[in-house]
């Protein structure tokens, strides 16, 4: 299994708050990857990273802000929480631009109140 | 855009018939990878395959088989004989390069419930 790991994995949180998840691969892999999990919508992007300090924005990035300032650790902020950014987050690595193959970590359930 | 359609939103089976996940995909790229992951009622994500666009020899794993055909733009996963173990939401996903960086599009997903 890839090394990633997320933390933490439940949380639950009131709406207006600051929240970070984190995630931390073992497997120096350059790309990473947050996306979101919803009923009927399956998996969105959210934002990714290609490198330490660089970051683009995903599909649903509104509402979202990302930092990685070391290859193993890749943050997730949400400034104000709201209700609608109650979901399952999976953070995912991938190795190279050959392959396309992300690999996932166990995700973190949130719940905005 | 890419785009990934699993047009089946739940699929409903008794333990060993065989079964079809559907997938069919919109790109404008010459060159992309499909996937199929699998995620069982424990909630990880669990590669199962990756197939460029140059192969389209079909796939056989076990009792699992992928159909992938460019002509229909399609890459089917066909469980042979299921199991209750293979009950699971399973998410096809197509590659989509932007400015450099790998990016996958995911379809919805098709939730499998396999009856013993």
């Amino acid at each position: 299994d890839a090394g990633i790991t997320q933390s933490p994995r439940h949380k639950v949180t009131e709406t207006g708050t600051p929240v970070t998840l984190r995630c931390h691969q073992t497997e120096n892999h350059r790309y990473m990857y947050w996306y979101r999990q919803d009923p009927g919508h399956g998996l969105r992007l959210i934002h990714y990273s290609y490198g330490v300090k660089d970051t683009d924005k995903g599909e649903v990035s509104d509402g979202y802000s990302v930092s990685r300032s070391k290859t193993e650790d890749f943050l997730l902020t949400l400034e104000s929480a709201t209700s609608s950014q109650t979901s399952v987050y999976f953070c995912a690595i991938g190795k190279d631009r050959t392959t396309y193959e992300q690999y996932f970590g166990p995700g973190t359930r949130l719940t905005v109140t | 855009a890419q785009k990934v359609t699993q047009a089946q939103t739940e699929i409903s089976v008794v333990e060993k018939e065989d079964v079809t996940l559907d997938c069919v995909y919109e790109t404008r790229d010459t060159t992309y990878y499909l996937f199929w992951y699998k995620q069982p009622p424990s909630g990880e994500l669990v590669f199962l395959i990756r197939r460029n666009s140059f192969d389209e020899q079909n796939e056989i794993s076990g009792r699992y088989s992928w159909n992938f055909q460019k002509s229909t733009s399609s890459f089917n996963f066909t469980i042979t004989a299921s199991q209750v173990v293979d009950s699971a939401v399973y998410f096809c996903a197509l590659s989509e390069t932007q400015g450099g960086s790998e990016k996958l599009v995911f379809g919805k997903g098709t939730k499998l419930t396999v009856n013993p």
